[in-house]
């Protein structure tokens, strides 16, 4: 029973370009999270999906971020544009139900040149 | 906005002690409170669940307790080991449904043998 897989482990962009970072999560999970943590910061929420909907999104930034996950398939985080500052480790986790204990993957990290 | 505190940003302790690590919030109180370890370059562990109708959980040498009328979580690590060390991170879940956790700054624990 394979865990919350993410790809990929590490991720470099220049200025500008697309990232997308993609989240398989436990089998029997239908509840995806992705947070985004910085050099010695805590994590971040982000966005909260169910699949093909988003639940809450109240920690994406407005502009640039988006959030998916469809019905067939991984869960995407895509930044457009990308600029230094989006460098960070953006982990996904998943849960059974909202209220269960998350399990975490292993993040991507992203580092923007 | 609810505001999240763990004691200290690092606690060292000597091999065979009970480490104590501590989780204050502002405002009013969760529905939910877990803790989590994360070791460097790694996503986070799920450890304990506590309810806030529970003042105590234990699982082998891990102990929680929640008190709210404190406002706080107290974290017990007992007969703790080298192995031990790493960053230990509390999280609030709040009674809507679904609603994503929120996670502390986090405590990085090293045990000293």
């Amino acid at each position: 029973n394979a865990g919350v897989m993410q790809n990929p482990r590490h991720l470099v962009r220049r200025r500008g370009q697309e990232a997308r970072l993609r989240c398989s999560p436990m089998k029997g999970h239908s509840h995806v999270y992705w947070y985004r943590q910085l050099p010695e910061e805590g994590l971040k929420f982000m966005v909260y999906l169910q699949k093909e909907n988003i639940i809450d999104e109240s920690g994406m930034p407005k502009e640039r971020f988006s959030a998916e996950f469809p019905k067939e398939g991984p869960s995407i985080l895509r930044i457009q544009q990308v600029v230094r500052g989006d460098s960070a480790a953006y982990f996904c986790a998943s849960s059974r139900r909202g209220r269960d204990g998350y399990t975490f993957g292993s993040g991507t990290r992203l580092t923007v040149v | 906005s609810q505001k999240i505190e763990q004691n200290s940003e690092a606690l060292n302790i000597q091999e065979g002690k009970t480490a104590t690590l501590t989780c204050n919030y502002t405002n009013y109180s969760p529905a939910y409170l877990q803790w989590y370890r994360q070791d460097p370059g790694r996503g986070p562990v799920f450890l304990l669940l506590i309810r806030e109708n529970e003042k105590e959980k234990r699982k082998e040498r891990l102990k929680v307790t929640f008190d709210t009328t404190l406002k706080q979580s107290l974290f017990h690590i007992t007969a703790s080991q080298p192995a031990d060390s790493a960053t230990y991170l509390c999280a609030l879940q709040y009674d809507n449904y679904g609603q994503n956790f929120v996670f502390g700054p986090g405590t990085r624990l090293s045990v000293l043998p």
